[in-house]
């Protein structure tokens, strides 16, 4: 079946723009991650997503990221203003539910330039 | 903040020969579970270990839990270039919510040369 998908698979923009990225999870699917990869830091957990409740955001590094996740499925980040900082791959995993051991599903990400 | 250390950050071997990574954490978990890598790729999940578990096999995978040392292993055999990528592990948080906020370590680049 599909995997996990996201787009774009790169973005190139210029500093000061705001970008979105967008993953569609696998059908079914109920808790939905947001992890960001960089050279000097490694995987970090952003923001995740289970079922109707409030989402875990306390890894969203400032007030500049947002991500929503509308009607259960899809869901997009949102770094508005961007900085050089900022340039990253995006990863988005999902996995059936949220207990413990689930494996999560990741997508290829997306890969962030700021100029 | 990364919580899992890994060692070595790199390995290069010789196809038939075993890859052994290593990974520390900090903390209390749940479970441990390893992922691969390929270049400009998503990660994929390997094998979960859970904290009250010491040993677990998949195939050619073996990885090993030792929590009173708060440490993990991951032993593939018989290695092929195929295997060729960045392993990382990951914990799970032992509270009572978010089961799916993984920590990763910083990875094992592992190069497997025919």
């Amino acid at each position: 079946g599909a995997g996990v998908s996201q787009s774009p698979s790169n973005k190139v923009t210029e500093k000061g723009k705001d970008v979105e990225l967008r993953c569609d999870p696998i059908s079914g699917h109920t808790a939905l991650y947001w992890y960001r990869q960089s050279l000097g830091q490694g995987l970090e957990f952003l923001i995740y997503f289970q079922g109707n409740s409030a989402p875990d955001k306390s890894g969203l590094p400032s007030d500049r990221f947002s991500a929503e996740r509308t009607g259960g499925s899809v869901s997009t980040l949102t770094i508005q203003r961007t900085q050089q900082e900022d340039s990253a791959v995006y990863l988005c995993a999902s996995s059936l539910v949220d207990s413990p051991g689930q494996p999560q599903h990741f997508g290829d990400g997306t890969r962030l330039s700021i100029l | 903040s990364q919580q899992g250390e890994e060692d070595p950050q790199a390995l290069s071997i010789q196809e038939g020969e075993n890859a052994t990574m290593n990974c520390s954490y900090k903390t209390s978990i749940n479970n441990l579970q390893w992922y691969r890598q390929n270049s400009g790729r998503g990660l994929v999940h390997l094998i979960l270990i859970r904290s009250n578990e010491r040993e677990k096999h998949s195939g050619r995978l073996r990885v090993t839990l030792d929590t009173s040392k708060k440490s993990s292993s991951l032993l593939i055999t018989a290695s092929r270039a195929a295997d060729t990528a960045s392993y990382f592990c990951a914990t799970g948080n032992a509270g009572g919510t978010s089961y799916g906020k993984l920590t990763f370590g910083q990875g094992t680049i592992l190069t497997v040369h025919p």
